[in-house]
């Protein structure tokens, strides 16, 4: 069974660096996608950016200037960097598996997340 | 576009069935993927692609879709349904993922 394990500092000031790794546990990491998402108290999920085992990426238009995301194959982890922090930037930031597939249609599916990361930006 | 839009709050009285929805112009292209959370929890996968549903979701759950709407559906919805239910899927650029806001459910 895959398990994401995922860790990283859960108390930021202003304009520091949040700094995210999460380690796949019991499967592959080829072939699939690893994504971040997060989610501020009391809202809705954000996804954040996404990297497959080759290390290209893809991020959030809206993060895109302040967020990078990369893999190390031989440990099975990845990584997610957002910089410049601010209070907005609070929230619970999740790991998750991603596979792409298609039949009819294209379609795109997170099977397997880490339990969260909470994250706090406060001076 | 790049939104997916959910309807914020939907009731269903216990057993009844309920369907939950999600609009955006990339899901004329991509099959939405439908994510249960609960309070305190990390989303859970309960329908991907056409109509698929994770080991371990009950059959009572499934997924349909037409035209730019994807819907979930409980038939004869429990307690524990309670939830907040997310659809996600690609954008149309196919480079980026996107998010509804999320509806939650209550069982009455």
């Amino acid at each position: 069974q895959v398990q994401l394990q995922q860790w990283g500092a859960g108390l930021l000031k202003p304009s520091e660096t949040l700094s995210l790794t999460c380690a796949v546990y019991g499967g592959s990491f080829s072939g699939y996608y690893w994504s971040w998402i997060r989610q501020p108290p009391g809202k809705g999920l954000e996804w954040i950016g996404e990297i497959n085992h080759s290390g290209s990426t893809n991020y959030n238009p809206s993060l895109k200037s302040r967020v990078t995301i990369s893999v190390d194959t031989s440990k099975k982890q990845f990584s997610l960097k957002l910089s410049s922090v601010t209070a907005a930037d609070t929230a619970v930031y999740y790991c998750a598996r991603g596979i792409a597939a298609a039949d009819v249609y294209y379609y795109y599916y997170m099977d397997v997340w880490g339990k969260g990361t909470t994250v706090t930006v406060s001076s | 576009s790049s939104e997916l839009t959910q309807d914020p709050a939907v009731s269903v009285a216990l057993g009844q069935t309920v369907r939950i929805t999600c609009q955006g112009d990339s899901l004329r292209s991509y099959y939405a993927s439908w994510y249960q959370q609960k309070p305190g929890q990390a989303p859970v996968l309960v329908i991907y692609g056409k109509n698929n549903r994770p080991s371990g979701i009950p059959d009572r759950f499934s997924g349909s879709s037409s035209g730019n709407t994807a819907s979930l559906t409980i038939t004869g919805a429990q307690a524990e349904d309670e939830a907040d239910y997310y659809c996600n899927s690609r954008d149309s650029s196919a480079n980026h993922l996107v998010f509804g806001g999320g509806t939650k459910l209550t069982v009455l």
